[in-house]
Order: C-alpha cells, then sequence, then structure tokens
C-alpha cells in the first residue's frame, strides 16, 4: 500500500536559516509525491509536485523539494526561512490505481522564529 | 478566480443529531473530494467524484454518512447520526480533470464540534 511518513511533529527554525521538513515514502512502482502547505483556519495549498524528470522541483513561495529514490524520501526545503512560512506541512503520495487519489501523512508544524 | 466555497465554517452539534455541509468546487472542475481531517493527523479521503459519479468511497462509513453531487457541481455531505469520534474539520477540495495527476484546490474547511 501506499504510504508517506513524517518523522517530525514539529520543526523549529530561526530566519533566514534554511529550513528542511522531512518526508519518506512507501510506494509500489514510480512514487507521485505532492507538498501542501496549511496556514492556520485555511485550507490546504499545494507547493509543489515530482512526477518525473530532474530530482529538484521547484514550488511556490521559494520552495523546493529533492526526490531521492535510494532513501525513498521527498524532504522540502527553502534556503532562508521566514517567519510568515510558519504553518502546517503535508506530504501526500498518489494512490497506485485511483486517478487523483492522494494519501497525506500526518504534517509537520514549521515554526520559524524571529 | 473564485476558490472552492465551504458553508458553514463552524457547527456545534449534540452526539446523535444529524449535520450537512455544503461545498461548491472551483467553476468547470470535474472532480470534487471530501476530506476528514482530526485534529493532529492529515487529511483521510471520504469520497471522490468525478461530475456527478462516485470514483472512490472506500473510506466513507455508510452506515451514517452520506453525500451527494446531483448535477455534477456543488456536493453535500451529511453525518446522521453524529458520534464524538466524527469531531473534525470536514475538507472539500476540487480538480479540474482526473488522471492527470492535477493539483488539488482546497476550501477554508467546516470544524465540527460533537458534544
Amino acid at each position: 500500500a501506499q504510504s508517506v511518513a513524517q518523522p517530525e511533529d514539529q520543526v523549529n527554525v530561526a530566519e533566514g536559516n534554511p529550513l528542511t521538513v522531512k518526508c519518506t515514502y512507501s510506494v509500489s512502482g514510480n512514487p507521485y509525491l505532492f507538498w501542501y502547505v496549511q496556514y492556520p483556519n485555511r485550507g490546504l495549498q499545494f507547493l509543489l509536485k515530482y512526477i518525473t524528470g530532474d530530482n529538484l522541483v521547484k514550488g511556490s513561495y521559494g520552495f523546493e523539494a529533492e526526490f531521492n529514490k535510494s532513501q525513498t524520501s521527498f524532504h522540502l526545503k527553502k534556503p532562508s526561512a521566514l517567519v510568515s512560512d510558519s504553518a502546517l506541512y503535508f506530504c501526500a503520495v498518489r494512490h497506485l490505481t485511483i486517478p487523483d487519489k492522494l494519501i497525506f501523512g500526518t504534517g509537520t508544524r514549521l515554526q520559524v522564529f524571529p | 478566480e473564485a476558490g472552492v466555497a465551504q458553508s458553514p465554517r463552524y457547527k456545534i452539534i449534540e452526539k446523535r443529531q444529524s449535520v450537512a455541509f455544503w461545498c461548491n468546487p472551483i467553476s468547470g472542475h470535474a472532480t470534487l473530494y471530501w476530506y476528514q481531517q482530526i485534529l493532529g493527523q492529515g487529511p483521510k479521503l471520504l469520497i471522490q467524484f468525478q461530475n456527478n459519479g462516485v470514483v472512490d468511497d472506500s473510506q466513507l462509513p455508510k452506515d451514517r454518512f452520506s453525500a451527494e453531487r446531483l448535477k455534477g457541481v456543488d456536493s453535500t455531505l451529511k453525518i446522521q447520526p453524529a458520534k464524538l469520534e466524527d469531531s473534525a474539520v470536514y475538507l472539500c477540495a476540487s480538480s479540474p480533470a482526473s488522471g492527470l495527476y492535477n493539483e488539488q484546490f482546497f476550501g477554508p474547511g467546516t470544524r465540527l464540534t460533537v458534544l
């Protein structure tokens, strides 16, 4: 069965420092991976996706993610964190057989301190 | 363009009562999703529609939950009767088409509290 794991409940980083939010996956076949962000009292917003091709995927708000097949990881990164990046981040994997069905991880809360 | 609309934003009911949520997707989006997000967990798909047909409802507790999308546009999700464990945020999302790895656009959600 497809699944993703987010090993950290919370990540704390100082403003201006690089940030990484971790995600590992378990899939049969080629993985299709996504990152979404959720701000307080709002729905999820799409950040980026990996379907195929370049292992470094660039997304919205300066975020990028690196697909690593050997480590089965898809970590979210940003070179310089902003206080406004503080939010809940979800990694997701596309279901193997049901079109557009996403299976989400448990989420990682990112806190950026000024 | 207007986003996904949901109402109400908040609802408090007692157990065994009924409740309904409404969702209006982005105009022209064929696929509509209802998710349940329990505090501290990721969203779990309850039901997925392609136009007015059901693509997947494998995780919908059909003894108490029902959903419809009669004209292939807006949708309602109903819980009858509600249980304490139904307390969650119910998210609606839509996407333009199926099978093309499209991003999903989410509404703000309805926060349900069952007392």
